[in-house]
């Protein structure tokens, strides 16, 4: 497998724009976690799926982010519109509880720049 | 929020000498993740211990959990170069195994 894939690695774009960002998770993981980095808040649960069903979105920011999971082997976050604080690292993550050793695999992430 | 605070936020060490981390929640777990992040990358997993389990072992990794104290210690023994990177622990609740709330990390250089 892959792995996580995320796209794209890097993102710039202008304030007020829509900015979406995608993620295919290794096949077989039963959930999918989406996570915003930056130095000041460090590493923060944005929404999780579990079964292409969000499960928790409490940790997203504002109305302006949401998330999709059509299938099994995809998912979305967009930012409509973004704002210069929406700057940071997004990752996402893939897990299955089956897995006796358990434990997240992580994407490379996304760096978005806002200006 | 954050369940996690790593201690301490930055170590530099001696190639060759062990590092210690440790970690400290704040709620009932199920079970406790340590992670490493190379810089511009993402997380890799290291080790889950279950809140059952006291002492786990992977390769030079040891992981210690007290749950009547709330935190846990990550082991590093002999460390190298490569071992350079910030680790962070992460916490699963009974509630909420599968959802992971991730601390602050631990930045560990290692010189030469």
């Amino acid at each position: 497998d892959a792995g996580v894939i995320q796209s794209p690695r890097h993102e710039v774009t202008e304030m007020g724009q829509e900015v979406t960002l995608r993620c295919k998770p290794i096949s077989g993981h039963d959930y999918l976690f989406w996570y915003r980095q930056t130095m000041m808040r460090g590493l923060e649960l944005l929404i999780y799926f579990n079964n292409n069903v969000p499960i928790d979105d409490s940790g997203m920011p504002e109305d302006r982010f949401s998330a999709k999971m059509p299938n099994a082997s995809f998912s979305t976050l967009k930012i409509q519109p973004s704002e210069p604080r929406d700057s940071a690292v997004y990752f996402c993550a893939s897990s299955s509880l089956g897995d006796p050793n358990y434990g997240y695999t992580f994407g490379s992430g996304t760096r978005l720049t806002v200006v | 929020s954050q369940q996690g605070e790593e201690d301490p936020q930055a170590l530099s060490i001696q190639e060759g000498e062990n590092a210690t981390m440790n970690c400290s929640y704040k709620t009932s777990i199920n079970n406790l993740q340590w992670y490493r992040q190379n810089s511009g990358r993402g997380l890799v997993h290291l080790i889950l211990i279950r809140s059952n389990e006291r002492e786990k072992h992977s390769g030079r990794l040891r992981v210690t959990l007290d749950t009547s104290k709330k935190s846990s210690s990550l082991l590093i023994t002999a460390s190298r170069a490569a071992d350079t990177a910030s680790y962070f622990c992460a916490t699963g609740t009974y509630s909420s195994a599968s959802k992971i709330i991730f601390g602050s990390g631990t930045r560990l250089s290692i010189r030469p």
